[in-house]
């Protein structure tokens, strides 16, 4: 069945540092691809997301592309910063699949440090 | 108010006794999702439904059951609490076109 598999944590870093979380996926069908954003004691929100090869989304900094050839998804911010502090989920939802369900990556805890 | 409301934020509960956890949504979606967090699992799928009248299970809903008493509202009940089902339960909405809104998380703790 379809998988996502992302980098284990926690990830630390200095304030500005630049950020990379790596997400690889595998889907039977063609998927739409996800990170979502869990700060403490909240659920998660939408970071940003792309629906097809090639499509990049952008939010707050973060990027990431849709690589069908790699099957990946990595999610990158050039400076990060305290309040970026988070955990950091990569996720798919497969067309194909009439649910719409979410598929989620273990997720990745990020602790940035002034 | 949040969109997608979901009550009690925090429970403890003994093995064997019946728990029930509520969600409501204000975003007017038709599909509602139900989720399991785990520490170093993800968020796995319980149970879903399209309207009040369609419910499916997802790939974890054994020992759990859901009631969609109408379109706003979501619960998910615990028939007979075991502590392998202590986690932190999500409950999210869908459009048709939009991307999945969760609430804040029920943490659970069976003991």
């Amino acid at each position: 069945g379809d998988s996502v598999t992302q980098m284990e944590g926690p990830v630390t870093l200095s304030e500005e540092a630049f950020l990379t979380i790596n997400c690889t996926y595998t889907a039977t069908g063609y998927p739409s691809l996800f990170w979502y954003v869990q700060y403490p004691g909240e659920g998660l929100q939408l970071l940003l997301k792309a629906t097809k090869a090639d499509d990049k989304g952008s939010n707050k900094g973060f990027e990431a592309t849709y690589r069908k050839e790699t099957t990946s998804f990595h999610l990158e911010k050039g400076s990060v910063q305290v309040s970026d502090s988070a955990v950091y989920f990569c996720a798919l939802s497969d067309r194909a699949d009439s649910s719409y369900k979410l598929i989620f990556g273990s997720g990745t805890r990020l602790l940035v440090r002034p | 108010d949040a969109d997608v409301t979901q009550t009690p934020r925090n429970r403890i509960t003994k093995t064997g006794k019946r728990i029930m956890l509520e969600c409501s949504q204000t975003k007017g979606h038709d599909r509602m999702y139900w989720y399991r967090q785990d520490p170093g699992l993800g968020l796995r799928l319980i149970y879903y439904s399209f309207d009040v009248k369609d419910i499916n299970k997802g790939e974890i809903s054994d020992g759990y059951s859901v009631s969609r008493q109408a379109q706003a509202k979501f619960s998910l009940s615990l028939e007979s609490a075991i502590p392998n089902q202590t986690a932190l339960y999500f409950c999210a909405t869908q459009g048709l076109n939009t991307e999945a809104f969760f609430g804040q998380g029920t943490r659970l703790t069976v003991v």
